[in-house]
């Protein structure tokens, strides 16, 4: 069974620094996907980032990017430019791949505030 | 429009009643899930199913059960045989095609059960 672990249960940032969030997972698949999802104070879950984990290149998207070891088994989503917008719950999740339609496993989170 | 909605936003149940979520996408989506959310716990899989007419177990589905009769819907029932019901829920889909190697769940705003 996989496995997902988010060690910091809270985080603060001031607005326009830079935050990192932590992730590992534990799993015998060599073929999944990785995701960070944030779930702001309305409760809908957002895709932030996706990273499959064939493809060595970190993804990205805007202000956010991830940092992927899969030898470590690590999967840290950095926030650049933090703005007040980013607070919210923010969830590590893992996905093997069966061909595809698979449920997603997830850590706990990490509630991260931005400080004006 | 484009999306999944649930219904209803809030939900009451007294013990001992039975009580059916409703969760539709019109994204043309071949799996859905449904995942339970509690304070620190992350989400975790109630059930899923990746084509109609047929579904699978997660991790928590002791007293839950679903159907899959229509592509579009995949409604939840929470029965007297779950202890503990009060909970967000939330229903997602997805949609995996070799051509676009894509395999993201999106999910809809979700469903506060609490028993009174």
């Amino acid at each position: 069974a996989q496995t997902v672990t988010q060690s910091q249960p809270e985080m603060s940032v001031q607005e326009a620094e830079t935050v990192t969030l932590s992730c590992t997972y534990d799993t015998s698949e060599n073929n999944y996907y990785l995701f960070w999802y944030k779930q702001p104070p309305s409760r809908q879950m957002i895709l932030v980032i996706r990273q499959e984990a064939y493809k060595q290149q970190n993804a990205t998207e805007n202000r956010f990017s991830v940092n992927f070891q899969k030898a470590a088994k690590s999967f840290s989503l950095k926030i650049s430019d933090s703005q007040l917008g980013d607070t919210a719950m923010y969830f590590c999740a893992f996905m093997k791949f069966r061909g595809g339609n698979t449920p997603l496993v997830f850590g706990k989170g990490t509630r991260l505030s931005v400080i004006a | 429009d484009g999306g999944i909605t649930q219904s209803p936003k809030y939900l009451f149940r007294k013990e001992g009643q039975n009580v059916t979520l409703s969760c539709e996408q019109n994204l043309n989506h071949d799996a859905m899930y449904w995942y339970r959310q509690d304070p620190g716990q992350g989400l975790r899989l109630i059930y899923y199913s990746q084509i109609v007419n047929d579904f699978q177990k997660g991790d928590i589905a002791e007293g839950y059960s679903v159907s899959r009769e229509k592509k579009e819907s995949f409604p939840l029932t929470v029965t007297s045989a779950q202890k503990n019901p009060t909970a967000f829920y939330l229903c997602a889909s997805s949609i995996w095609t070799e051509l676009s190697s894509t395999d993201t769940q999106y999910f809809g705003p979700g469903t506060r059960l609490t028993v009174l």
